[in-house]
């Protein structure tokens, strides 16, 4: 099974800061399966990023992905209020699919 | 537009087994395009795929849960469901249902989530 581990655990911001979050897989990841999601207090995770680096659908040119190999970011430029979340890595590049522990946004 | 919906009970006794449905709204379960998944978040604890479901009704389960997983597909109803069994205190989570978008000829990832549905394990 692919652990992932995120960094850092929490992250507290003031608006219009650019934030950089880690995702660090424990074997590479095949084709860059990678995707990172959005998890807002009291909602469903929502799809930010897969194929580490391409947008999903609605999602603002402030997020954006990279990486390959076993290290990816995903990174938040100009942070706003609405950002504050949780924000998981996720892999499906083997089975069992697994998530990071996630990186508490906090807008100071 | 797509909407999953997730129900069932709320509380279940330890060593009983719990049922879930997903109902789908928006898409056609029998499209032979998506897969379809269920993904649970345990208290203090990150987000655990659980395992997923195609409509033929082939389906793949997290080996963690040591054969206590069943899935199923009911089409004609858009729905598709997930029983755990055995259950213990360590099995209280939020459950989500989950749209899997497809790969050449194996699931990806998720691309939308149900709201979840907290299920407690407790006497």
């Amino acid at each position: 099974e692919i652990v992932l581990t995120q960094s850092p655990g929490t992250l507290s911001l003031s608006p219009g800061n650019g934030a950089t979050l880690s995702c660090r897989a424990s074997q590479s990841i095949v084709r860059n399966r990678i995707a990172w999601y959005q998890q807002k207090p009291g909602q469903s995770p929502r799809l930010l990023i897969y194929g580490a680096s391409s947008r999903a659908t609605d999602i603002p040119d402030r997020f954006s992905g990279g990486g390959s190999g076993t290290d990816f970011t995903l990174t938040i430029s100009r942070l706003e209020p609405e950002d504050l979340a949780v924000y998981y890595c996720h892999q499906y590049a083997s089975s069992p699919f697994t998530f990071g522990p996630g990186t508490k946004v906090d807008i100071q | 537009q797509l909407h999953l919906q997730e129900s069932g009970p709320g509380l279940v006794q330890p060593s009983d087994t719990v049922s879930l449905t997903c109902t789908v709204s928006g898409v056609s379960i029998s499209g032979g395009i998506y897969y379809w998944s269920w993904i649970r978040h345990r208290p203090g604890k990150g987000l655990e795929w659980i395992g997923w479901i195609y409509y033929t009704g082939n389906t793949y389960y997290n080996p963690s849960f040591k054969s206590r997983l069943v899935m199923s597909v009911d089409a004609s109803k858009k729905q598709f469901s997930l029983r755990v069994h055995a259950l213990t205190a360590a099995d209280t989570a939020i459950y989500y249902c989950a749209r899997v978008m497809p790969g050449p000829g194996y699931p990806e990832f998720v691309d939308n989530w149900g709201q979840g549905r907290l299920v407690t394990v407790s006497s």
